[in-house]
């Protein structure tokens, strides 16, 4: 398949670790953020959301966590799997406004 | 449900010529979006539909034109296609306003021009 981004900031863990893909974002009014995870020949799929009035959400072997302060966003996937490997992406957006605006990404990659 | 579906799902085109690229989303959602990728830029949104009967630009678009036919369906017309329009094109649609739960997105048509 093509690739989904030649120079894209690259993590390589091994599998069963604990995988932490951190994102800076740009809008310091923005008040609800998504994650998204993209394989290879495919569209983004949601994984999961955050609104600003919270600092961490968990959900399935998956946490995000939310640093206003420095505008910051983490993605935690625990025990990580080969189907983890992709690439993810996190977007931004103010409550009520339809544009989402997405960061440049991070590739995952799972080794056995 | 299908979701999100996009045709074709590969083209190529010569420089000059026109096509267009056409999405439809089954989930009865109002919002529908037309985002290009490429190659460490992420997604960049071209233009967008609120709901049926509005289009809107958003970042990047010059050298395309869209219609919202109806509620499902949304087009993406190149008049005369450039070979900066290669890229990697995905539609997407979310169901409500503020967009939470977030925007789904179809399989992408990947589009090079010669």
């Amino acid at each position: 398949g093509e690739s989904v981004g030649l120079h894209l900031p690259t993590l390589s863990v091994q599998e069963g670790d604990n995988s932490i893909i951190n994102c800076a974002y740009s809008n310091s009014a923005s008040d609800y953020f998504i994650w998204y995870k993209q394989e290879s020949g495919k569209g983004p799929q949601f994984i999961i959301d955050i609104r600003s009035n919270m600092d961490k959400r968990q959900g399935q072997r998956v946490t995000v966590l939310l640093n206003k302060t420095v505008k910051h966003l983490s993605l935690q996937i625990a025990a990580t799997q080969p189907g983890d490997s992709a690439v993810y992406f996190c977007a931004e957006t103010l409550t009520g406004f339809q544009k989402l605006v997405f960061g440049t990404g991070t590739r995952l990659l799972v080794s056995p | 449900n299908a979701g999100v579906t996009q045709t074709p799902k590969f083209q190529v085109l010569k420089t000059g010529q026109s096509m267009t690229l056409q999405c439809a989303q089954d989930m009865n959602h109002n919002s529908m979006y037309w985002y290009r990728q490429d190659p460490g830029m992420g997604l960049r949104l071209i233009y967008y539909s609120a709901s049926e009967g509005t289009t809107d630009k958003g970042e990047v678009p010059n050298g395309y034109n869209v219609s919202r036919l109806n509620k499902r369906e949304f087009s993406l017309r190149l008049e005369s296609a450039a070979p900066s329009q290669t890229s990697v094109y995905f539609c997407a649609s979310s169901a409500r306003q503020g967009l939470a739960g977030g925007q789904f997105f179809g399989p992408g048509t990947r589009l090079t021009v010669l």
